[in-house]
């Protein structure tokens, strides 16, 4: 059982708006810690997607963008494309457990 | 451009050690804190631990204390994680990560992982 929150999967068609959830606790985002997201494609390692909640590092497009309120966060992905089927994890930190927690991960299908 | 290279992973029996280490390079070692994460088959992300830029400080996640210990050279620019007292569930790719400290801390650069299998 992950700390923070994730749905397992979600799914849209080429093009479409798909938006993946994160929920924590008043220990990690809402104490309040940043959010974290990364991008895991299969076989790889994971990429840092966006960092502070809502920044996107240089060479991530601007399809992808992210938000916090309180203790939950959310990942949008526009204008979907074949290339972003992966898994996408967020990331805080805990103030309780003194370290690093990750939500289970979501995997995009792209239909 | 940073690169992470992880090696020292591979088969090992329950109880025994194993001593994985990340190789730095592209950047100034000396100045980050480290952290090691790993990734069991098929599931997801776990931060394991991290070493702080100076090396005075680690942390680790409750189900490693007392085996894990991590650990940095930074005249070598590396960073080690010596594992012992090995368990089935530690069976999982280690990720050696960059961690910038701002507001908790996130991971920039991660290396390309090693495995690490723990059988009888």
């Amino acid at each position: 059982q992950s700390v923070l929150t994730q749905p397992p999967s979600v799914s849209g068609a080429p093009g479409q708006r798909v938006t993946i959830s994160c929920t924590g606790s008043s220990s990690n985002m809402g104490a309040p810690y940043d959010v974290h997201w990364y991008q895991q494609l299969p076989g790889t390692a994971p990429k840092l997607l966006i960092f502070g909640n809502n920044n996107r590092p240089s060479g991530v497009p601007d399809r992808f963008s992210g938000s916090k309120s309180g203790t939950s966060a959310s990942l949008a992905i526009t204008g979907l494309q074949a290339e972003d089927e992966a898994d996408y994890y967020c990331q805080s930190y805990d103030r309780s457990l003194s370290g690093s927690v990750f939500g289970g991960g979501t995997k995009v299908t792209v239909l | 451009q940073a690169q992470l290279v992880e090696s020292g992973g591979g088969v090992v029996q329950p109880g025994t050690s194993l001593r994985l280490s990340c190789a730095a390079s592209g950047f100034t070692f000396r100045n980050w804190g480290m952290h090691w994460v790993r990734q069991a088959p098929g599931k997801g992300l776990e931060w394991v631990a991290v070493i702080w830029f100076d090396g005075n400080n680690k942390f680790y996640i409750d189900s490693v204390k007392g085996r894990f210990t991590i650990s940095r050279d930074n005249s070598k620019n590396t960073v080690h994680l010596q594992m012992n007292s090995l368990r089935a569930e530690d069976t999982a790719i280690y990720y050696c990560a960059r961690g910038i400290a701002a507001n908790g801390y996130y991971f920039d650069y991660w290396g390309q992982g090693t495995l690490v299998t723990v059988s009888s």
